[in-house]
């Protein structure tokens, strides 16, 4: 069965500043991995999904993730944070063939001025 | 495009009341899906269905039922509530999620329940 494991609870960073949000992921064979965002009081909205190919993925809003099949990781990065951002961000992991998502615990951002 | 529309947005319950949650998606897709939201502990899978007329049980199922008598509407069933079941609960539907064409799962809004 595929985990997730988003080791980070919070993160607060400063506007401007970079960012990585880190996820782990525990399946045996090529996931599909996905990020999605939740701002307070909404439903989650899908950033960027990695299933085949090129191991660095554009997301929308500036975001973008790499695929390490070695570190089993889908890292979620962006140059620079703006206030916006400040939401929390979801992991998720799929199987080739399979039916369901398996979602991380979050990570909670935090962006001061 | 209304997407993924959940019904009601906000409830109080009384422990030992029932009540339904209703989902209903507009997108033609195959897969729909009940989750709940707890702080610290992301999104579990309660139930999900890969059609009309089929369901079938996610993490955690217990205390709830579902059913999916036609292909856009997905319902959620609370039989007893408990305050344990306060939660914020979400919809989502996918095409076939195992392809490459249908591996996005679309939520809902979202709906906060709280069982005093």
């Amino acid at each position: 069965a595929q985990s997730v494991t988003q080791p980070d609870i919070h993160i607060t960073v400063s506007e401007g500043a970079s960012l990585e949000l880190r996820c782990n992921y525990s399946y045996g064979a090529t996931p599909y991995l996905f990020w999605y965002v939740q701002s307070p009081g909404q439903g989650l909205q899908l950033l960027l999904k990695y299933f085949s190919g090129d191991t660095l993925v554009q997301g929308i809003k500036g975001f973008e993730a790499e695929f390490k099949r070695s570190q089993s990781s889908f890292n979620l990065r962006k140059p620079s944070v703006h206030w916006s951002d400040a939401a929390e961000y979801f992991c998720a992991v799929g199987a080739v063939g399979g039916n369901k998502l398996v979602f991380g615990a979050g990570t909670i951002l935090r962006v001061k001025s | 495009n209304a997407g993924v529309t959940q019904t009601p947005k906000f409830r109080v319950l009384k422990t030992g009341q029932s009540m339904t949650l209703l989902c209903a998606q507009d997108m033609n897709h195959e897969y729909m899906y009940w989750y709940r939201q707890d702080p610290g502990m992301g999104l579990r899978l309660i139930h999900y269905s890969v059609g009309e007329g089929t369901t079938a049980k996610g993490e955690v199922p217990d205390g709830y039922n579902v059913s999916r008598l036609k292909k856009q509407n997905f319902l959620l069933g609370l039989e007893s509530a408990a305050p344990s079941q306060t939660s914020v609960y979400f919809c989502a539907s996918s095409y076939n999620l195992g392809t490459d064409f249908g591996n996005t799962i679309y939520f809902g809004e979202g709906s906060w329940l709280t069982v005093v």
